[in-house]
């Protein structure tokens, strides 16, 4: 079946633009997560849904991310005002419930490059 | 808080050697371990997991063990291949939300 799925894969924007970030979860599964990947700082938790909500937000790093999702299925992260440490990959994964026993899946990412 | 930490990398094996790669972890509550990895070019994907204490978690050939009283879950191979080369994340989930704490990750190189 299809996979988690991300859009666009590469985005180059100019420092002070907004960008959106697409991730389209796995049929069905009710926890999505994103994570962001960069050098300096490894692989970071940025924020959890369950269903439409998002009980834990504590990795957003700064007031200019902010993120939704609706029909319990595709999420959008948004960065406002886009600065040149925002450049990493933006990495989404869903998995069936909460419980930590379940997989996380992982999308092939997207690539954030400010200029 | 949760921290995972991983042994400095890369490294860098010939084909058929045996590969240890160490992964300790602090977590508040009773952790699940996991490995991840990612080969070049594609995206993260779940190696092994374990969720409780002496579990074995195994599959393509590696293993890691969930040691409570070390508090490590090192990943073990008995004989690489040049297939197994990619960067290798040891990770935990704690809590509810099941966020994933990761380390830092290793790339791994073997040659023919």
């Amino acid at each position: 079946g299809a996979g988690v799925s991300q859009s666009p894969s590469n985005k180059v924007t100019e420092k002070g633009k907004d960008v959106e970030l697409r991730c389209d979860p796995i049929s069905g599964h009710t926890a999505l997560y994103w994570y962001r990947q960069s050098l300096g700082q490894g692989l970071e938790f940025l924020i959890y849904f369950q269903g439409n909500s998002a009980p834990d937000k504590s990795g957003l790093p700064s007031d200019r991310f902010s993120a939704e999702r609706t029909g319990g299925s595709v999420s959008t992260l948004t960065i406002q005002r886009t600065q040149q440490e925002d450049s990493a990959v933006y990495l989404c994964a869903s998995s069936t419930r909460l419980a930590g026993l379940d997989t996380q899946y992982f999308g092939p990412g997207t690539r954030l490059t400010v200029l | 808080g949760n921290s995972v930490t991983q042994m400095e990398g890369p490294v860098t094996l010939s084909e058929e050697a045996f590969l240890t790669i160490n992964c300790t972890y602090t977590a508040t509550g009773y952790p699940s371990l996991f490995w991840y990895v990612q080969y070049p070019g594609e995206g993260l994907q779940l190696l092994l997991k374990a969720t409780k204490a002496d579990d074995k978690g195994s599959n393509k050939g590696f293993e890691a063990t969930y040691r409570k009283e070390t508090t490590s879950f090192h990943l073990e191979k008995g004989s690489v291949q040049v297939s197994d080369s990619a960067v290798y994340f040891c990770a935990l989930t704690t809590g509810a939300n099941s966020k994933l704490t990761f380390g830092k990750g290793i790339t791994l190189s073997v040659r023919p």
